[in-house]
């Protein structure tokens, strides 16, 4: 079984802190993904990476930054935490689309972000 | 972008009776793969069916099953026989062939099973 694993829960931090989620998975995909997921809005994409040292913004990258220094491994900063970005945070993997069968995205437990 | 959306916010249905979840979705692209994931309460989210768009048939995994109207851009999910088991959120996703592979998610649909 694939298995994307979330460091972190539950987090509680404050206002300015620098917050570090990291994010490993086991099945060596090349796609990794971070989400903010807030009730009525879905998932929205912040950013992904579709190799190492490489990434793409998604559709709402302001406030934070991504680091993929390793295939299996995708980190979620939050430069100065602020209020508006308490939120779950889910990662997720996929390995790159093929013709036949299609792939799923593979989502971790996801990452409880409070800031106070 | 592509854009997905669930007109359905909530949703009820009895349990052993038959629920349809809406999803439309807005692309220019004739190859894509459209997929409904399900997030039970505190859990991780898992696939429930997949659908790819060059295929006519509609899929369906066990009690799970899709109508796909390509020409419509329409997506339902239809659950038989509905068990307290899936009481979850359901979020309809689509996957781009192009760039990153991308996937866009609908804002989902909370499913309520009444015992």
């Amino acid at each position: 079984d694939v298995k994307v694993t979330q460091s972190s829960r539950y987090l509680v931090k404050r206002t300015g802190e620098k917050v570090f989620l990291e994010c490993v998975q086991d099945m060596d995909h090349e796609n990794m993904f971070w989400y903010r997921q807030d009730p009525g809005l879905g998932l929205r994409l912040i950013y992904f990476s579709y190799d190492v040292k490489m990434k793409e913004k998604g559709d709402i990258p302001e406030g934070y930054s991504v680091s993929r220094e390793k295939k299996e491994r995708f980190s979620l900063i939050l430069e100065s935490a602020s209020t508006n970005q308490t939120s779950m945070y889910l990662c997720a993997s996929s390995p790159r689309v093929e013709w036949m069968g299609g792939n799923t995205i593979y989502f971790g437990e996801g990452s409880w972000l409070t800031v106070v | 972008a592509q854009t997905v959306t669930q007109s359905q916010p909530e949703m009820s249905v009895q349990e052993a009776e038959t629920v349809t979840l809406s999803c439309t979705y807005d692309t220019s692209e004739s190859d894509y793969y459209l997929f409904w994931y399900k997030q039970p309460p505190s859990r991780q989210m898992i696939l429930v069916i997949r659908q790819e768009a060059y295929k006519q048939q509609n899929a369906t995994e066990n009690r799970f099953s899709v109508n796909f109207q390509k020409a419509a851009k329409s997506f339902s999910l239809k659950i038989s026989d509905s068990q307290l088991g899936d009481a979850a959120m359901y979020f309809c996703a689509y996957r781009t062939l192009a760039g990153g592979n991308q996937f866009y998610f609908g804002t989902g649909t909370s499913l309520t099973v009444i015992p």
